[in-house]
Order: structure tokens, then sequence, then C-alpha cells
């Protein structure tokens, strides 16, 4: 099956940084990748639509000045967490769907737990 | 579809037994369904799959069962082994709606030697 590689697979870092996290396709072009967020035993929420060469569209809720999205390529996805406090720390999974399959099953990468201190 | 504050509910069977996981899917223009596992610290993983002009699809151990009716879905899973214990989610998808995944709330399952 196709394969969505997620970088980095933990990160901890201090408040007021900012972290990165890619995410990529392996084996197949997407022309659209998916954020999600969750939490400790909770649902995967959606956070936005990330779509190569355009803007991100973004979840109701969802700060778009907060969590930057950037789809330069039809294989990767950056998600940037900007001045990351320690109520974002949470659990970011990303995923993708090929591109000649717009109505198919998603494929999602291994997720990033990401902790603020 | 976000849960928000939610603890999951737990399925406890016994190895061996068949496990049964529902889920109440909200969007009536939903027309394909899918069902995950996730293990902790881990992505979600394709189970199997049903577009909503099926009511049953089965595959190896699984069965899912549309009923969109009362917008019900459910996962059979036959026999169930140690390793099925997870976090089970369904998700939702509509050309509609841009054919955005939206999880349900999710069940824990927890397997019984």
């Amino acid at each position: 099956g196709a394969v969505v590689s997620q970088h980095p697979s933990r990160v901890i870092c201090k408040s007021g940084t900012s972290v990165k996290i890619e995410c990529r396709s392996l084996d197949f072009q997407a022309t659209t990748m998916f954020w999600y967020r969750q939490f400790p035993k909770q649902s995967l929420m959606l956070m936005a639509t990330s779509n190569e060469g355009s803007k991100a569209t973004y979840e109701q809720g969802v700060e778009k000045d907060k969590f930057l999205i950037n789809h330069a390529s039809l294989t990767l996805s950056t998600l940037t967490v900007t001045s990351a406090h320690p109520e974002d720390s949470s659990f970011y999974i990303c995923s993708a769907r090929p591109q000649t399959r717009a109505n198919e099953k998603l494929f999602f990468g291994s997720g990033t737990q990401l902790s603020v201190l | 579809g976000e849960s928000v504050g939610l603890h999951l509910p737990t399925l406890s069977v016994q190895e061996g037994d068949n496990s049964i996981i529902n889920c109440a899917y909200s969007n009536s223009a939903s027309d394909y369904f899918i069902w995950y596992k996730q293990e902790s610290g881990k992505g979600p993983q394709f189970i199997i799959d049903i577009r909503s002009n099926m009511d049953k699809r089965q595959g190896q151990r699984v069965t899912v069962l549309l009923n969109k009716t009362v917008k019900h879905l459910s996962l059979q899973i036959a026999a169930t082994q140690p390793g099925d214990s997870a976090v089970y989610f369904c998700a939702e998808a509509s050309m509609e709606y841009g054919n955005k995944l939206v999880f349900g709330a999710g069940t824990i399952l927890r397997v019984k030697s």
C-alpha cells in the first residue's frame, strides 16, 4: 500500500519556539494532504487541508497564523507550529490520498508527538 | 465532527470471541466510510471501507455493515486476537464536502487472554 512518512516522530520544545513537522508521500503523488490533531483518549480532529501550490484550507477554530501549512510539491507538506505553548502539546498526524484516487481512503503518517515545556 | 472532552468507550472481549464495534455517523450526505485501527503512539491503520451503495462488505476476519436509514456503521471482528487490541475509529467522507475525512469518537477494544 501507499506509504506516508512523517518526521519527526517526537519533539520536545520550549514555549515560544516554532516546530516544523514534515509529511511526505513516498510512493505516490498527493495533490491534497490533511493535517489532524489528536489529544489523549480523543478522536482525530481535522485541522486543515493542504493543497499543493495553493493556500491551505483551515477548519473552523484553527488559527492559520499559528499553524502554518506549506505544500510545496506533490509529495511534501509541512506544518509549522509557531510560538508553541503548552496547550499546543498534542499528537499531530498527517494523511494523504493518491492524486488519481480522489474518493478513496487516506493513508496516514505515523504521527508526531509534540510536547511544549 | 470533533469529539471534545469525551472518554472513549471500551469493549472488552475474550480471545477467540467475535467483536462488534458500533459507530453512529453524523452526515446523511456521507457516501464513503472507513474503519481505522490505531495503536498507542501510532497513526491510524486502514482496516476496511464501504461505499454508500453497499450495506455489507467483508475482508479478512472483518466485516463492515452500513445502515444508512439510521446512520449506523459497525465493524465485526471474527475470532478476536490479542493483537486486535487497539482503538478503533470510524470515519466518513462525502464528495459534497470535498472528501474530507471526519472521524467518529472511537472505541477501545481490549482482548482478554
